[in-house]
């Protein structure tokens, strides 16, 4: 199975302020389509995820610009240009290049 | 209004049997594949099943390989996830998702215990 690893396990960021998150791949994420199946979700406390990017770098329909998403092969960042406070919960990346997905671990943004 | 509802979830002892029902409305359920996401409590997101849209093709994540089943009732709207031989590793809260057009339901807690 391929292996993701977020990081950092959790952030502190005050409203206004960027923030970043890495995910890294265990194998390389890019299909023989030309697609790389790397997927972001955020999952806001007492909800199911919800997704924020598809494809490495695209937004999901209603998904604010100050997200957004980079990266090919195995290194892929997600990046919040100016923190709110509606953004605080669990990011997770996922990948569906190989069954089984498998999701990293996840990021915990909380508001300073 | 577009929804997936699960239920079916509750306490059981181990090794025993349960089935989940994931329910949908308000979109054209027929057309898409259906997968099962898992969270433990205070844990991450696990992937456990897929169901494609005609119900032909099933995959599962190794750990519920053999015990797990995911079916569907498309006349019914609605997909099942039949889990047997229940362990105390199982218990989760289960997600019924349409990924590709992330629809998720509000997930049933299912818990394994004597």
């Amino acid at each position: 199975d391929i292996v993701m690893t977020q990081t950092p396990l959790s952030l502190s960021v005050t409203p206004g302020q960027p923030a970043s998150i890495s995910c890294k791949s265990s194998q390389s994420l890019l299909n023989s389509d030309g697609k790389t199946y790397l997927y972001w979700y955020l999952q806001k406390p007492g909800q199911p995820p919800q997704l924020l990017i598809y494809e490495v770098s695209n937004r999901f329909s209603g998904v604010p610009d100050r997200f957004s998403g980079s990266g090919s092969g195995t290194d892929f960042t997600l990046k919040i240009s100016r923190v709110e406070a509606e953004d605080v919960g669990v990011y997770y990346c996922m990948q569906s290049v190989q069954h089984p997905p498998t999701f990293g671990g996840g990021t915990k943004v909380e508001i300073k | 209004q577009v929804q997936l509802v699960e239920s079916g979830g509750g306490v059981v002892p181990p090794g025993r049997s349960l089935r989940l029902s994931c329910t949908a409305s308000g979109f054209n359920f027929s057309t898409y594949s259906i997968h099962w996401v898992r969270q433990a409590p205070g844990k991450g997101l696990e992937w456990v099943a897929v169901v494609s849209a005609d119900g032909s093709q099933k995959y599962y994540v190794d750990s519920v390989e053999g015990r797990f089943i995911i079916s569907r009732d498309n006349s019914k709207d609605t997909v099942y996830l039949h889990v047997n031989s229940l362990r105390p590793e199982d218990t989760a809260v289960y997600y019924c998702a349409a990924l590709v057009i992330d629809f998720w339901g509000q997930g049933t807690l299912l818990t394994v215990s004597s």
